[in-house]
């Protein structure tokens, strides 16, 4: 079965540092997704982007945190000063369409981000 | 906001017995979802239930769908050790599908 990969698996940071977290979602998908799980919590939903823009975000999807898509493969997560409470599992995920209800989404095995 | 809680959080139960779990939220989604997370991997899709009333049977494990389509449940049928993980009951909703997921259901099959 095709996957979502993510590199690092794990980044540990300073805090105040900026970190970008990849992602190389599945080559024929078109939307994709942005999740975190802080330990012991559940999964959160952060973003979705479609057609090269943010198409929805939550309200933890501060100016800190930005997406992109810089080269049609890859896809990004950026926090631009990281705080303590930014601490967490980060997965990305990837759908080919939206229009079929049971159309499944694919998570990578995540970035385990730890800010010192 | 939308939430969904699941029940119980913790369930330790001896191989071969059948267990169910609960997902309810105050908000109606398109479709629900149930997903299993192993440890360090991210959720990996079980089933997606979209019509009220629906029940989908995927080997020992029965999914529910509420006629009102704001709840569901998890049955599995004589556990077995390889079910432990965590389930994960997940609303569907929006024009690009947001996933929101629930607060999870730990289990764990003992031999």
């Amino acid at each position: 079965e095709p996957e979502v990969t993510q590199t690092p698996s794990h980044q540990v940071t300073q805090m105040g540092q900026e970190v970008i977290l990849r992602c190389v979602p599945i080559s024929n998908h078109l939307y994709f997704y942005w999740y975190r799980q802080i330990l012991g919590q559940k999964v959160e939903f952060l973003v979705s982007f479609y057609n090269n823009e943010i198409s929805e975000k939550s309200e933890i999807f501060d100016d800190q945190f930005s997406v992109e898509r810089p080269d049609g493969s890859n896809f990004t997560l950026k926090i631009r000063s990281t705080k303590l409470e930014d601490s967490a599992m980060y997965f990305c995920a990837s759908r080919y369409r939206v229009s079929r209800a049971n159309e499944k989404l694919f998570f990578g095995s995540g970035t385990q981000l730890s800010v010192l | 906001t939308q939430l969904l809680e699941q029940s119980p959080q913790f369930l330790s139960i001896q191989e071969g017995e059948n267990l169910t779990v609960y997902c309810n939220s105050s908000s109606v989604f398109s479709s629900l979802q149930w997903y299993r997370q192993e440890p360090g991997e991210g959720p990996v899709l079980l089933v997606t239930v979209v019509t009220g009333g629906e029940v989908k049977k995927l080997k020992r494990l029965t999914f529910q769908f509420g006629d009102a389509r704001k709840d569901s449940s998890l049955h599995i049928t004589a556990a077995q050790p390889g079910d432990t993980g965590l389930y994960l009951c997940a609303g569907v909703s929006g024009g690009y599908q947001k996933v929101t997921f629930g607060t999870g259901t730990k289990l764990q099959v003992i031999p």
